[in-house]
């Protein structure tokens, strides 16, 4: 089965810093990623998406996130953020190949942004 | 835009009574899914749900918990006997495809058993 590593549990930035944030899953087969994001009182929603192809996939609101396949990572990143950044960011995988098809969670990141 | 509705968003209970959390998914999509996270941990699957059965579930899905379709558009989980571990916020969700791990989350019900 896949387990998820997501290392920073709290982080906190003032505007216009850069971000990002670590995701880790073990996995030996092949496997879809995922990003989720949670904002403060409403429901977890999909930020991006890895299935193939192009490694650095973009997602919404200027998120990019990167499939290093040798590191087993899956890191979410942002140029610049903004106090609407705000949220519990998760990080969920997929193993196909006989893996799960149920996505598994990490415990979430925590992103506090200070106007 | 469809999105999943979840019922109630806070329920408070007594060690060892029933509790149900209802979920009402995406009218178009055919698979659902319960998972919970206690505060502070992962977010943890518990059970899936596809063409009025049980698809998947967790070692936490124990005979203590039960998932029902009702009437074609409610998904509920019930948890019998409640205990202070169970204390945890339930999110629902619904996937149109099966096998691509997208799914859509409710906004999730928090539930303190005391």
């Amino acid at each position: 089965a896949q387990s998820v590593s997501q290392h920073n549990h709290h982080v906190i930035l003032s505007e216009a810093a850069s971000l990002e944030l670590g995701c880790n899953y073990s996995y030996g087969g092949t496997v879809n990623l995922f990003w989720y994001v949670q904002y403060p009182g409403q429901h977890l929603q999909l930020l991006l998406k890895y299935f193939s192809g192009d490694p650095l996939v973009k997602g919404i609101k200027g998120f990019e996130a990167e499939f290093i396949k040798s590191k087993f990572s899956f890191n979410l990143r942002k140029p610049s953020v903004q106090w609407s950044d705000t949220a519990e960011y998760f990080c969920a995988v997929t193993g196909l190949s006989g893996g799960s098809y149920i996505p598994t969670f990490g415990r979430g990141t925590s992103l506090i942004v200070h106007p | 835009e469809p999105e999943v509705t979840q019922t109630p968003s806070h329920q408070v209970t007594q060690m060892g009574q029933e509790v149900i959390l209802r979920c009402v998914p995406i009218s178009n999509h055919l698979y659902f899914y319960w998972y919970r996270q206690i505060l502070g941990q992962k977010v943890e699957f518990l059970v899936s749900f596809y063409n009025n059965e049980i698809s998947e579930k967790s070692e936490i899905f124990d005979d203590q918990f039960s998932v029902e379709r009702p009437d074609g558009s409610n998904f509920t989980l019930k948890i019998r006997s409640t205990k202070l571990e169970d204390s945890a916020m339930y999110f629902c969700a619904s996937s149109e495809k099966g096998l691509t791990g997208e799914l859509f989350f409710g906004e999730g019900s928090r539930l303190t058993v005391l």
